[in-house]
Order: C-alpha cells, then sequence, then structure tokens
C-alpha cells in the first residue's frame, strides 16, 4: 500500500517551453502533497506544500508563477514548469501524505521525473 | 532555523561490517524523525520512523535507529551490511512547528562485496 505515481519519469523539452509532470496517489487519498527538487549529489529541497482544493505554499525564493502546482482532487497534483530554461533541469520528486489533518503522518514518495531542458 | 545534517558524505563498508550513520538536527520543538533509502535508480523508501515511545526503533531490513532527545540525534545502525544495502540514505526530520520535512544532505553507502 501507499504508491504514489509520477508521470513522465523522463522528459526533454527546449528552452520555453512548458512542461507538466503528475503526481497520483495510487492506494490512498491524500489531502498534502508536496514537491521536492533534488540536485545531482544533494538532498531534497522542499519547493511546495500542495493542499487540495486550495493555493499551494511556496517556500521561500521558489517561484510560484514559474512552477505552478494545482492540487484537484485528493489523489492528483500537478507540477507545471512555465517557460523551462536550463536552469530549471533537474530531478524533482513528489510526496503525498495520507490521512487529514494529522501532521506526523508519513510522506510517501512517487519516483521522481528528470527534466532536462535544452 | 530547522535543519537535519548528516555527518558522513560517503561510506564505503565491506560486506559484514556494521554500519552507523550520523543524523543531527537542530532544536525546534516537537519532531518525528524518519530514514529513508535512496538504492541506484529507485525513489525513496521509507526504512524507519520514530513518533514517540521506544526510542530504539526497528525498521525493514535489519536496520534500527536510537532518538536520543539530550543530544538531538537519530542515528541509523545495521550490525552487518550487505552489498545489496548500497545506496544513498536520507535523515529527514518533520518539524511539527512549521509542519515541514526537513531532509539531510544524504549519506551514499557503497558496500563492497
Amino acid at each position: 500500500g501507499a504508491v504514489v505515481s509520477q508521470h513522465p519519469s523522463w522528459v526533454i523539452c527546449k528552452s520555453g517551453t512548458s512542461v507538466k509532470i503528475e503526481c497520483r496517489s495510487l492506494d490512498f487519498q491524500a489531502t498534502t502533497m508536496f514537491w521536492y527538487r533534488q540536485f545531482p549529489k544533494q538532498s531534497l529541497m522542499l519547493m511546495a506544500t500542495s493542499n487540495e482544493g486550495s493555493k499551494a505554499t511556496y517556500e521561500q525564493g521558489v517561484e510560484k508563477d514559474k512552477f505552478l502546482i494545482n492540487h484537484a482532487s485528493l489523489t492528483l497534483s500537478t507540477l507545471t514548469v512555465t517557460s523551462a530554461h536550463p536552469e530549471d533541469s533537474s530531478f524533482y520528486i513528489c510526496s503525498a501524505r495520507p490521512g487529514t489533518g494529522v501532521l506526523q503522518e508519513t510522506q510517501y514518495f512517487g519516483p521522481g521525473t528528470r527534466l532536462l531542458v535544452l | 532555523a530547522q535543519s537535519v545534517s548528516q555527518h558522513n558524505h560517503h561510506v564505503i563498508l565491506s560486506e559484514a561490517a556494521s554500519l552507523e550513520l550520523g543524523c543531527n538536527y537542530s532544536y525546534g520543538g516537537t519532531v518525528n524523525l524518519f530514514w529513508y533509502v535512496q538504492y541506484p535508480g529507485q525513489h525513496l523508501q521509507l526504512l524507519l520512523k520514530y513518533f514517540s515511545g521506544d526510542p530504539l526503533v526497528k525498521g525493514i531490513k535489519g536496520f534500527e535507529a536510537e532518538f536520543i532527545k539530550s543530544k538531538f540525534s537519530f542515528n541509523l545502525r545495521k550490525p552487518s551490511v550487505q552489498w545489496s544495502d548500497t545506496a544513498e540514505y536520507f535523515c529527514a526530520v518533520f518539524y511539527n512547528q512549521g509542519g515541514k520535512l526537513i531532509f539531510g544532505q544524504g549519506t551514499e553507502l557503497s558496500v563492497k562485496p
């Protein structure tokens, strides 16, 4: 149980285009999903917290107009990288937290999406 | 500021050696503690977690961790590593104050067969 999927797993795009990444909780409902970014040989950095039916909360330094997050249902959150540039190339990982209102519950991570912007 | 520090960037061991990976976190009120593992080419998997109770936590694949509140530490241990334990290990701390999961820098473990 507690499986999180991401699609696509790999994406290569031209500079200036937009890319959408989907994160789905397959066997549980997630009122909260998280988006992280991982640079090579570095740790995961939280980008934003996505709550179903409301606006995402972005971490300091993360451009909300560039990284659009939509959490339209209890099992799906999307991250759209708008007007992507080479510096946006990275490994994007989502996680989902089951349950409602229990902050301590475990986050389950998706397999990640590797984005390469040419 | 809330932060998590892992002491070792890269650890190299021979099979059957014992493992201890250090993790310290900054004070920030009530916390929940996690160790995640990322095998090459795979996603993060939960090894073990501590919320409350017995500070010695047992996880999957023979791993355990000890929460020492006075030292703000949550070190990961395994008595005898295997080649298949080669992976990246991340300590993560959920700070209830702020509601965020903060990751350490990660420790790359290489086990020689």
